[in-house]
């Protein structure tokens, strides 16, 4: 089955740049959505199909894919972006969704 | 309001059956494809089911196929998720989990609250 492995932390200071990563092998060929998850909350999609944001989803976030990596990047970070992190792609092969082990964003 | 409500979760012995239900509102709920999503404690997330709008089609992650059923009645704009022969390893919050017809690549665009299962004697 298709792995996709993320760091289990990032911590960033505020108003500066977190960028999380999701490897996987010639992830590029898929396309990578990513979601959010606050402690107590559900998850919240904040970008798909590799760099597309939703509609309510600040344009701080962003993100890209080449070769094996997919990286999600937040700008200017606020302590309200402190949370869990997913990515996630639907695997052809076995014709259902993966997800990342996700990686717990700390804003110092 | 567009969201989805679960419920019927609940303290349960190993080997026993729960079901799960989920309400849908503020949406065409026969459009959708639908997802059953859980995450152990303190863990990532799992996906564990799928059943398409007609429902024509199902399919389940290998660690509960053949124990779990998942359905739908798009009458009551309601999903199911059938449990049974469950471990300890099914605890977790299930999410019901609606996958977008509108953003490319199928996103999962709207998750329910979630509902706690807890298997232990």
């Amino acid at each position: 089955s298709y792995v996709l492995t993320q760091p289990p932390s990032v911590s960033v200071a505020p108003g500066q740049t977190a960028t999380i990563t999701c490897g996987g092998n010639n992830i590029a060929n898929k396309s990578v959505h990513w979601y959010q998850q606050k402690p107590g909350q559900a998850p919240v999609l904040v970008i798909y199909d590799d760099n597309d944001r939703p509609s309510g989803i600040p344009e701080r976030f962003s993100g890209s894919n080449s070769g094996n990596t997919a990286t999600l990047t937040t700008i200017r970070v606020e302590a309200g972006d402190e949370a869990d992190y997913y990515c996630q792609v639907w695997e052809s092969s076995s014709d259902q969704p993966v997800f990342g082990g996700g990686t717990k964003l700390t804003v110092l | 309001e567009v969201q989805l409500l679960e419920s019927g979760g609940g303290l349960v012995q190993p080997g026993g059956s729960l079901r799960l239900s989920c309400a849908a509102s503020g949406f065409t709920f026969s459009s959708y494809e639908m997802n059953w999503v859980r995450q152990a404690p303190g863990k990532g997330l799992e996906w564990v089911s799928y059943i398409t709008g007609s429902p024509t089609s199902v399919r389940y992650a290998d660690s509960v196929k053949g124990r779990f059923t998942i359905s739908r009645d798009n009458a009551k704009n309601s999903l199911y998720l059938q449990m049974n022969s469950l471990r300890a390893e099914d605890t977790g919050v299930y999410f019901c989990v609606r996958t977008s017809i509108t953003l490319s690549w199928l996103p999962f665009d709207l998750w329910g609250q979630g509902t706690l299962v807890t298997v232990s004697s």
